[in-house]
């Protein structure tokens, strides 16, 4: 069956510093694979999806990577700010479904 | 900026009772979703609609489960008979053809 996994359930990084998520997924080959953001009690915020095609995508202070060889997925926040502490959601999927993994929280310290 | 709205924010139901949570999704897109998130765990999905029918369903979604799109702006999630364990947060979301999903905030559903 197809499965994600997210590296860790927690994240704890100084403010400042690089922080880098990673998604793996087995038994699948996504057209495209999207991360997320979850605060507490809301609903998933999209930030970036990369299609198979691509190696690379950047927004802003996010960059995700995408290799379909390794079946993985890395999601960074360079400059990270403690406003950036949430829950960090990789998902892949086509038009029809999204299949989430469990998600990262990700704990920025001053 | 667009977006998904949910209502009500907070629903509670005896079991056995039937609920039905509303979605206005954003108005020029053409695929709707279910998803829920049982407190603690991952986002599960539940169901897609695209062209007024189902396009795909999780085992999750039975038929106690069913979606409606009564005009051409409400999405609707009923559930008949609810049990205990149908106790999570119902996230609806919307697309674009191959564009990413924008989510609600949610109805907590708390079954009593």
């Amino acid at each position: 069956s197809q499965k994600i996994e997210q590296n860790s359930e927690a994240l704890n990084i100084q403010e400042g510093k690089t922080a880098t998520l990673t998604c793996n997924y087995t038994n699948y080959s996504p057209a495209y694979l999207q991360w997320y953001r979850q605060d507490p009690g809301r609903g998933p915020v999209f930030l970036l999806l990369i299609r198979e095609n691509e190696k690379e995508k950047r927004k802003e202070r996010l960059k995700v990577t995408f290799d379909t060889t390794l079946k993985q997925s890395l999601f960074h926040i360079t400059a990270s700010q403690p406003a950036d502490s949430a829950t960090y959601l990789c998902a892949l999927g086509s038009n029809y479904q999204l299949i989430w993994g469990a998600g990262t929280k990700l704990i920025i310290k001053p | 900026e667009p977006e998904v709205t949910q209502t009500p924010s907070h629903q509670v139901t005896q079991m056995g009772q039937e609920v039905i949570l509303r979605c206005v999704p954003i108005s020029n897109h053409l695929y709707f979703y279910w998803y829920r998130q049982i407190l603690g765990q991952k986002v599960e999905f539940l169901v897609s609609f695209y062209n007024n029918e189902i396009s795909e369903k999780s085992e999750i979604f039975d038929d106690q489960f069913s979606v409606e799109r009564p005009d051409g702006s409400n999405f609707t999630l009923k559930i008949r008979s609810t049990k205990l364990e149908d106790s999570a947060m119902y996230f609806c979301a919307s697309s674009k053809e191959g564009e990413p999903q924008h989510f609600g905030d949610g109805t907590r559903l708390s079954i009593l």
